[in-house]
């Protein structure tokens, strides 16, 4: 029971290159989020997906999209990477209750 | 807008109590959240608040008061591992959109 897992655990990308962040969860969610965190602040929503096949803006949408796989994967993807975007990116799921449960994080540096 | 507002930093004693503050202005308020983040980990669950008062988990507490737009989370009987970031939390948006506060971080010494 990995609960929610992320990979890749580091990435170094040179600005305008693309990539693909993964998670997956077996806790049987129906709701699923990307968030980013910067040093010294709270986390900010990019993405969410209430259930399969539904995703929607978060707070901080612009230079990424998403994809709701099936129940268990949401992806996040960076099209054309810019520095502004070097992060640590969690993913989190919820199954129901306000308690979110969040992967151990995607550390992404962007050059 | 939506926001919430955290003190950034909070130091105290082992073993002593401590009070983390959080003011919230947001649209449709779903009730307010607590998070522990300790360096280089990921946030976890503490508590959660719908309705004014105050839940009781073990050593920790958290306080509502809706009419105040204010809550705080109590930490008693400090412990050396206490010393992590600490983030309140609401949703919008039908309680899927969530905004976390800028974090406390606590230091506990010795």
């Amino acid at each position: 029971n990995a609960g929610v897992t992320q990979t890749p655990k580091f990435q170094v990308l040179k600005t305008g290159q693309s990539m693909t962040l993964q998670c997956a969860q077996d806790m049987n969610h129906n709701s699923m989020y990307w968030y980013r965190q910067d040093p010294g602040m709270g986390l900010r929503l990019i993405y969410y997906s209430a259930s399969e096949g539904t995703t929607d803006k978060g707070e901080v949408p612009n230079g990424y999209n998403v994809s709701r796989l099936n129940k268990r994967e949401f992806s996040l993807r960076l099209e054309s990477a810019a520095p502004s975007q070097t992060s640590v990116y969690f993913c989190a799921t919820n199954g129901g209750t306000r308690e979110q449960y969040f992967g151990p994080g995607t550390r992404l540096t962007v050059t | 807008g939506q926001s919430l507002e955290q003190p950034s930093e909070v130091t105290a004693v082992e073993g002593a109590i401590v009070q983390i503050n959080c003011t919230y202005q947001t649209s449709g308020f779903y009730g307010l959240s607590w998070y522990q983040q300790h360096d280089g980990g990921a946030p976890t669950f503490l508590s959660y608040n719908a309705l004014d008062g105050l839940e009781e988990t073990g050593r920790f507490s958290s306080f509502l008061s809706r009419s105040d737009s204010y809550g705080y989370l109590l930490l008693q009987e400090l412990q050396m591992k206490d010393s992590a970031s600490y983030f309140c939390a609401t949703e919008t948006t039908g309680g899927f959109k969530t905004i976390f506060g800028a974090g406390t971080r606590l230091f506990v010494k010795a």
